[in-house]
């Protein structure tokens, strides 16, 4: 079965300053992995996808992230965040190679930007 | 984009009032759509995979008859949750996926929060 690890429940940083979100997954077949961001009381929307290709993918508001097969990883990243980032952050994967498919989020990662 | 519109956004209800929860994709028609709840500070948690004109697939331990299933249609699904009580009160969320992307991603819905007195 496949399974979503977010190794960080919660991330504070200052603003300006980078942030790495760390995800990691396990699956047995090949997987699509997703980045959402959650606002408060609000559904959620996506960041970024990797499906193939480049393990360098570039998402929107400035994230990326790096699949990382060898190390079953997905980090979501940014080189300098604003306050209006500070949201819950989910990784997940889906099941059966299937964009769009059942998805497994991970545990979420709160990210608070700091003044 | 793909837009998913929720309604209501919010509702509170006496314990034993069922309430139902729609779920609409505005521009694209939905094949499949999806269910989730999620509690404070937790993550989503699928409940259910809607399916225009047949019967959903529920995940273990979701209550069939609790959570009563509707896809009528190829931009509409509905959730309703039958007698509801205080344990019920959750952020309820539907997503969907736009086929004609190629089975591209899922997309969300704002979330219906659901408070049962």
């Amino acid at each position: 079965a496949q399974s979503v690890t977010q190794l960080d429940s919660q991330v504070p940083v200052f603003e300006e300053a980078p942030v790495e979100l760390r995800c990691n997954y396990s699956s047995s077949v090949s997987v699509y992995l997703f980045w959402y961001v959650q606002y408060p009381n609000q559904g959620l929307q996506l960041l970024l996808k990797y499906l193939s290709g480049s393990t360098l993918v570039k998402g929107i508001n400035g994230f990326e992230a790096e699949f990382n097969k060898s190390q079953t990883s997905f980090h979501l990243r940014k080189p300098s965040v604003h306050i209006s980032d500070t949201a819950e952050y989910f990784c997940a994967v889906t099941q059966g190679g299937n964009q769009g498919g059942k998805l497994i989020f991970g545990q979420g990662t709160e990210l608070s930007v700091k003044p | 984009g793909a837009v998913v519109s929720q309604h209501p956004s919010w509702v509170i209800c006496k314990s034993g009032t069922s309430v139902k929860i729609e779920c609409r994709s505005l521009d694209f028609q939905a094949t499949t759509m999806f269910w989730y709840r999620q509690f404070p500070k937790q993550s989503l948690m699928l409940m259910a995979t809607s399916n225009e004109g047949s019967k959903a697939t529920y995940e273990q331990g979701v209550e069939k008859d609790k959570f009563l299933i509707n896809h009528a249609s190829l931009t509409l699904s509905t959730l309703t949750v039958t007698s509801a009580h205080p344990e019920d009160s959750s952020f309820y969320i539907c997503s969907a996926r736009d086929p004609g992307t190629g089975q591209g991603p899922q997309h969300f819905g704002d979330g219906t929060r659901l408070s049962i007195l």
